[in-house]
């Protein structure tokens, strides 16, 4: 059974950084794209960013251009979203997805941004 | 960037009932592979999203055949054929022919009169 579990959410004022993860099992994680997409309270989904297989490419909304980072471990099976500079704006339920289409996604992990 | 819109934003209806919603893309989502990626999500109040529908048509695995998916180029419609108590929630499209970057519509709310 595939499994992605996030942690790493909380708390933090507006300029700080934070470091999300996600755990991935019960799938072939080296051989799919990864990504996180994120949801403001009582918002819709937005994407937030995607990483190749082997981490060679990266993308991002404009949003988080430049303050954000997506990586990868592919030995430990696990996710990341480094997140610097965050703004009030970044608050949110970040999810981590597998697969191109998204096939399947993890419970989430809440960030809330204080100014 | 490909914008997704989706209609209506609330959709009431009576348990067995249909029920249908539109999306529509700013461009096609056809694919220079010939494929149409487009995808529907189901999100239930206070759960993750779990994807319903694949490439415009296809369900995934354990999803009823009450629902089902159409469409081409930049028109695409969800219809679930006779609505139960568990349909409820939000409905969103989304486009992932124009990757790396993936859009999603605005969602639809399905809640039982």
């Amino acid at each position: 059974e595939v499994q992605l579990v996030e942690s790493g959410g909380g708390l933090v004022q507006a300029g700080e950084s934070l470091r999300l993860s996600c755990a991935a099992s019960g799938f072939t994680f080296s051989k799919h794209w990864m990504s996180w997409v994120r949801q403001a309270p009582g918002k819709g989904l937005e994407w937030v960013a995607n990483i190749k297989e082997d981490g060679s490419a990266k993308s991002y909304v404009d949003s988080v251009e430049g303050r954000f980072t997506i990586s990868r471990d592919n030995a430990k099976t696990s996710l990341y979203l480094q997140m610097n500079s965050l703004r009030a704006e970044d608050t949110a339920v970040y999810y981590c997805a597998a697969y191109r289409n998204l096939g399947c996604w993890g419970r989430g992990t809440l960030v809330t941004v204080f100014s | 960037d490909v914008v997704m819109t989706q209609s209506p934003l609330s959709l009431p209806v009576t348990l067995g009932q249909p029920a249908s919603i539109s999306c529509r893309s700013s461009q096609s989502l056809v694919h220079s592979d010939g494929n149409t990626y487009l995808n529907w999500f189901h999100q239930r109040p206070g759960q993750s999203p779990r994807r319903l529908i694949y490439q415009v048509s296809n369900r995934d695995s354990g999803v009823p055949d009450r629902f089902s998916g159409s469409g081409s180029g930049t028109d695409f419609t969800l219809k679930i054929s006779r609505v139960e108590a568990e349909d409820v929630g939000v409905y969103y499209c989304m486009q992932a022919t124009h990757w790396p970057a993936l859009t999603f519509g605005g969602g639809t709310k399905v809640e039982i009169k």
